[in-house]
């Protein structure tokens, strides 16, 4: 159980057009998704944290209006990255969670999307 | 403020020798957990465990060891008898207030 699936695994575009990434909780209600960002050889970096039906919290330094994150419901989280540049290619990574006890949710990773931007 | 310190950046050993990663990490809480996660070449982040911060108890999986230590606040991973397949980044990661701090990731690479 708690399968988390992304769509595209990898994409490439062009600069100046935007990609959409799903992130689905095939087998579990995600109370809670999260969006990280690693570039090459360095390590997650917490992008935003979305709960289902409100508006995402976006960590220091993320752009909102760049990185527009929908939780339309309990199992889907889109991340739409607008007007991309060669600087956004980097694997986008999301979590699914639910709670797990005090202080902590239990997140399941998805694969990761490979985004390039040329 | 949570930081998680993976000093060592790589490292590299020979099939069948032990390699132990280091973390670190900083909290002002006393409720928190610890995780080491995996990151094979394919980019998918593999759970390896999870421990809370009022258990102190060191665990063994295979061949797979950690060992907490609380008064030190590190969170040690140890493979012993090392493969091939174990080539892959390793984080160590720390989570409170519903976030997860990654370190930077140590490479490990295991050669024939």
């Amino acid at each position: 159980g708690a399968v988390v699936s992304q769509h595209p695994s990898w994409v490439i575009c062009k600069s100046g057009t935007s990609v959409k990434i799903e992130c689905r909780s095939l087998d579990f209600q995600a109370t809670t998704m999260f969006w990280y960002r690693q570039f090459p050889k360095q390590s997650l970096m917490l992008m935003a944290t979305s709960n289902e039906g409100s508006k995402a919290t976006y960590e220091q330094g993320v752009e909102k209006d760049k990185f527009l994150i929908n939780h339309a419901s309990l199992t889907l989280s889109t991340l739409t990255v607008t007007s991309a540049h060669p600087e956004d290619s980097s694997f986008y990574i999301c979590s699914a969670s639910r709670a797990l006890g005090l202080a902590s949710l239990e997140q399941y990773f998805g694969p990761g999307t490979r985004l390039t931007v040329t | 403020a949570q930081k998680v310190t993976q000093a060592q950046t790589e490292i590299s050993v020979v099939e069948k020798e032990d390699v132990t990663l280091d973390c670190v990490y900083e909290t002002r809480d006393t409720t928190y957990y610890l995780f080491w996660y995996k990151q094979p070449p394919s980019g998918e982040l593999v759970f390896l465990i999870r421990r809370n911060s009022f258990d102190e108890q060191n665990e063994i999986s295979g061949r797979y060891s950690w060992n907490f230590q609380k008064s030190t606040s590190s969170f040690n991973f140890t493979i012993t008898a090392s493969q091939v397949v174990d080539s892959a980044v390793y984080f160590c990661a720390l989570d409170n207030d519903y976030k997860l701090s990654f370190g930077a990731g140590t490479t490990v690479t295991v050669r024939a």
